[in-house]
């Protein structure tokens, strides 16, 4: 089955950039979407199709997929940014639907 | 508004069964593939299955850990989703989310709590 892969957790500083990588095998061909979860509440999508921002969210948020690595960046962190963030990949090959395991971003 | 509601999670014994529900407003439901994804506490999503529209065959899929347990079904009539869940262990228990993809993006709803224990 399809496979991707996060880091477990980064710490970022207050006004900086937070990079959050998702790898897979040839993950530039698929559609990747990435979703913030804050503790005890529903998962909130901040981009999807790779790059595309629902309504609503701050434009701090953008993304980009090619080769094997999909990223979201995250510009001028604030301390309300502090959540789960997962990405899911879209693969017929096997399960449908493939969640990466989640890196945790910390604010400092 | 664009919403999925879920509803119908419980706290039920080993071997029990259960049937979530998940009520769509706000685009036309007949149209979109619905899915199903829990999260178990502490852990990542994992994806359960979904339904393709009836226009698409209205087929399902259902992933590994839950085949031939779960049944994934819709009522376009009634905008709703259903989740029958047979045989739960306790490693069923988590949030049960339905999602769906729209021109917008992906919508999830705030997901209902099964806790399966004796």
């Amino acid at each position: 089955s399809y496979v991707v892969s996060q880091p477990p957790s980064m710490s970022v500083a207050p006004g900086r950039t937070a990079t959050i990588t998702c790898g897979g095998n040839n993950l530039g061909s698929k559609s990747v979407h990435w979703f913030q979860q804050k503790s005890g509440q529903a998962p909130v999508v901040v981009i999807y199709d790779d790059s595309d921002r629902p309504s609503g969210i701050s434009e701090r948020f953008s993304g980009s997929n090619s080769d094997n690595t999909a990223t979201l960046t995250i510009s001028r962190v604030e301390a309300g940014d502090e959540a789960d963030y997962y990405c899911q990949v879209w693969d017929t090959s096997s399960d449908p639907w493939v969640f990466g395991g989640g890196t945790k971003l910390t604010v400092l | 508004e664009v919403q999925l509601v879920e509803s119908g999670g419980d706290f039920i014994k080993p071997g029990g069964s259960l049937r979530l529900s998940c009520v769509a407003a706000g685009f036309p439901f007949s149209n979109v593939y619905l899915t199903w994804v829990r999260q178990a506490p502490g852990k990542g999503p994992e994806w359960l299955g979904l339904i393709k529209s009836k226009i698409d065959g209205g087929t399902t899929e259902h992933a590994a850990p839950v085949k031939g347990r779960f049944v994934i079904s819709r009522d376009d009539s009634k905008n709703t989703l259903y989740l029958q869940m047979n045989g739960l262990k306790t490693e069923d228990s988590g949030i049960y989310y339905c999602t769906t993809y729209l021109v917008g993006g992906p919508i999830w709803g705030r997901g209902t709590q099964v806790t399966v224990s004796s």
